[in-house]
């Protein structure tokens, strides 16, 4: 088993759909969440972290964390063209934080 | 501008013949990484750094070595490039106690 899942998509919605994208992972030790959006022929970019169960909201984004399951979401509202992007999922596996293990991520198109 | 780079942005090489590529940061971070990223596989980390002097393997070290004499350099060498190391290569870099990574703009590496 992977460490960190994604559905790869692409996943196409219309602008101002409600997108939701997944991860699952299999280390009960993760204490920390994080999603990074990559555009294309870019480097990734953080768009939120979480480090407790639950939800984080952030103006259109939320972030959901259900550590029972294993299992974070990322919930875009009114989605717009300019979301369009690979959106990457990310754990530090030690308390340090900085090794990293990163979802394959999920690729988005948001249709005008 | 608080930023990462990473020079060259594109490189075609043979079969091994060494290679560098520079990263730097101005953030005056503590933290530094190299991932390589691949299609279906994600960003997989290949080395990160505590601090000068100071370095740690990822998930993926072999064939890469890396030094960190000054806090804002992190140059990752290739001894003897294989086509297998034909990749997309980012450069991140966080502050102390942060979670945030800040990618650069990434190094697109084609050995023949």
């Amino acid at each position: 088993q992977k460490e960190v899942e994604q559905d790869p998509g692409p996943l196409s919605v219309p602008e101002g759909a409600i997108v939701s994208l997944n991860c699952t992972y299999s280390n009960s030790a993760f204490q920390y969440f994080m999603w990074y959006r990559q555009y294309s022929r870019k480097g990734p970019e953080l768009l939120m972290y979480t480090y407790s169960s639950g939800n984080k909201e952030d103006g259109r984004f939320t972030a959901q964390v259900d550590k029972s399951s294993k299992y974070i979401s990322l919930f875009i509202r009114d989605s717009q063209p300019s979301d369009s992007a690979t959106y990457l999922c990310a754990m530090p596996r030690d308390n340090y934080g900085q090794n990293f293990v990163f979802g394959p991520g999920t690729r988005l198109s948001v249709l005008p | 501008e608080a930023q990462v780079t990473q020079n060259p942005r594109y490189l075609i090489t043979v079969t091994g013949k060494k290679l560098t590529v520079t990263c730097s940061q101005n953030m005056n971070h503590e933290y530094m990484s190299w991932y390589r990223q691949d299609p279906g596989l994600g960003l997989r980390q290949i080395y990160y750094s505590m601090n000068v002097e100071v370095t740690d393997k990822g998930d993926v070290p072999e064939g890469y070595k890396v030094s960190r004499k000054e806090k804002r350099n992190f140059p990752l060498i290739l001894e003897s490039p294989s086509p297998n190391q034909t990749s997309l290569y980012f450069c991140a870099s966080s502050g102390e106690g942060r979670q945030e990574q800040f990618f650069g703009p990434g190094t697109r590496l084609t050995v023949l």
